[in-house]
């Protein structure tokens, strides 16, 4: 079946390590996002990708890192600089070919640092 | 400023009622889209509808409809006769044709409960 799977659905760190969430999407599309969703808000842009081996910061980029090394996957870093990591944190993919495509999103990874 | 405001934070309805999530956006931009999408317990955000800025004709996909209205800027979504499983987290979305990258900006979203 086609669609986005983020693994693990659950990830826990002691704080001052890094953590790196994944998320592989083999519907073939050109774009890939990561957003980061907290209690009671909306979701907020870390960090977009419209093709491989290119990759733009979003909103909230800061303590986090990614890489576009395969169409498929767009892993995120959280690293030991974010200063508040616990989250619930999606990522998305679309075709660029069509604008304003509509977003699919997968399961979400729940990240607790303590 | 490019916002999406979603007032309402929870409702709670009983089954079989109707119920009407608000949306009000603000943007400058001429050209823009609007979506709606479902967050069930599970997490995984579903999309459920994008519409143009072009293009105020409501829409009615079975049990969903949509009210655009461009002069409140305002895109409310309505559910007729709600169900169990209707109870979920509705995010309102915004995009400008002048944004880089297919970007969406978010309203906090809307928790929907539904009683049987």
């Amino acid at each position: 079946d086609g669609g986005i799977t983020q693994s693990p659905k659950y990830l826990f760190r002691k704080e001052g390590q890094n953590v790196t969430l994944s998320c592989e999407q083999n519907l073939n599309h050109d774009a890939m996002y990561w957003y980061r969703q907290d209690p009671g808000q909306g979701l907020r842009l870390i960090y977009y990708s419209q093709i491989v081996n290119d990759f733009q910061k979003g909103d909230i980029a800061e303590g986090y890192s990614v890489s576009r090394e395969k169409k498929e996957s767009f892993p995120l870093t959280v690293t030991s600089a974010q200063k508040n990591p616990t989250a619930f944190y999606l990522c998305a993919s679309s075709m660029t070919s069509g604008r304003f495509s509509e977003q699919y999103f997968g399961p979400g990874t729940r990240l607790t640092v303590t | 400023a490019q916002k999406v405001t979603q007032a309402q934070t929870e409702i709670s309805v009983v089954e079989k009622e109707d119920v009407t999530l608000d949306c009000v956006y603000e943007t400058r931009d001429t050209t823009y889209y609007l979506f709606w999408y479902k967050q069930p317990p599970s997490g995984e955000l579903v999309f459920l509808i994008r519409r143009n800025s072009f293009d105020e004709q409501n829409e009615i996909s079975g049990r969903y409809s949509w009210n655009f209205q461009k002069s409140t800027s305002s895109f409310n979504f309505t559910i007729t006769a709600s169900q169990v499983v209707d109870s979920a987290v509705y995010f309102c979305a915004l995009s400008s044709e002048k944004w880089d990258g297919n970007k969406l900006v978010f309203g906090a979203g809307t928790i929907l409960r539904v009683k049987s």
